[in-house]
């Protein structure tokens, strides 16, 4: 079954420095692998998403995240943050198999120091 | 942009009670789906709904849970008879192809459920 961890429960960064928010997943297979954005009040909007092709996936608001099949890896990055950029991340990732599910990671709450 | 509307964004009710959560999903999608965060828990799938039928659900949707879609905009999810494990806040999504995995998800804002 697959799985996906975020092991930073909390990252606080100061504006305009890098970031870097790690994901893990477990899935037999070529997964399915998203990062998923949610700001207070709001949805669940998507910032990128890989399915095949190139490992490295430009996303929405300057965002990009690397496939990385050996280290079952998808970390999403960020070169330099901006204070609207405090959210909760969440890493996904879906079976190629499934109708309809996306397994979810516990996310990471970002904070950005002024 | 097209977006997926959710109401009421919060709701109280008291333990027993029967809850409906209401969602628009975007006009030319045909898959949709509910998912569920309790506080400080992941979001996880509850179901998945084409063509008047579920398609899948999971273990979490049980004979309390039911989906309905009553006419060519609305997309619901009934509780029957609500436990305090069931406050969380819900998701609805949609898409316009099945299969999670290569098609894109537009999620709602969500709908706060609080049990008492």
């Amino acid at each position: 079954a697959q799985s996906v961890t975020q092991p930073d429960i909390h990252i606080t960064v100061s504006e305009g420095a890098s970031l870097e928010l790690r994901c893990n997943y477990s899935y037999g297979a070529t997964p399915y692998l998203f990062w998923y954005v949610q700001s207070p009040g709001q949805g669940l909007q998507l910032l990128l998403k890989y399915f095949s092709g190139d490992t490295l996936v430009q996303g929405i608001k300057g965002f990009e995240a690397e496939f990385k099949r050996s280290q079952s890896s998808f970390n999403l990055r960020k070169p330099s943050v901006h204070w609207s950029d405090a959210a909760e991340y969440f890493c996904a990732v879906a079976a190629y198999s499934s109708a309809s599910k996306i397994i979810f990671g516990s996310g990471t709450r970002l904070s950005i120091r002024p | 942009e097209p977006e997926v509307t959710q109401t009421p964004s919060h709701q109280v009710t008291q333990m027993g009670q029967e809850v409906i959560l209401r969602c628009v999903p975007i006009s030319n999608h045909l898959y949709f789906y509910w998912y569920r965060q309790i506080l400080g828990q992941k979001v996880e799938f509850l179901v998945s709904f084409y063509n008047n039928e579920i398609s899948e659900k999971s273990e979490i949707f049980d004979d309390q849970f039911s989906v309905e879609r009553p006419d060519g905009s609305n997309f619901t999810l009934k509780i029957r008879s609500t436990k305090l494990e069931d406050s969380a806040m819900y998701f609805c999504a949609s898409s316009e192809a099945p299969g999670a995995g290569a098609n894109v998800l537009t999620f709602g804002a969500g709908s706060r459920l609080t049990v008492l």
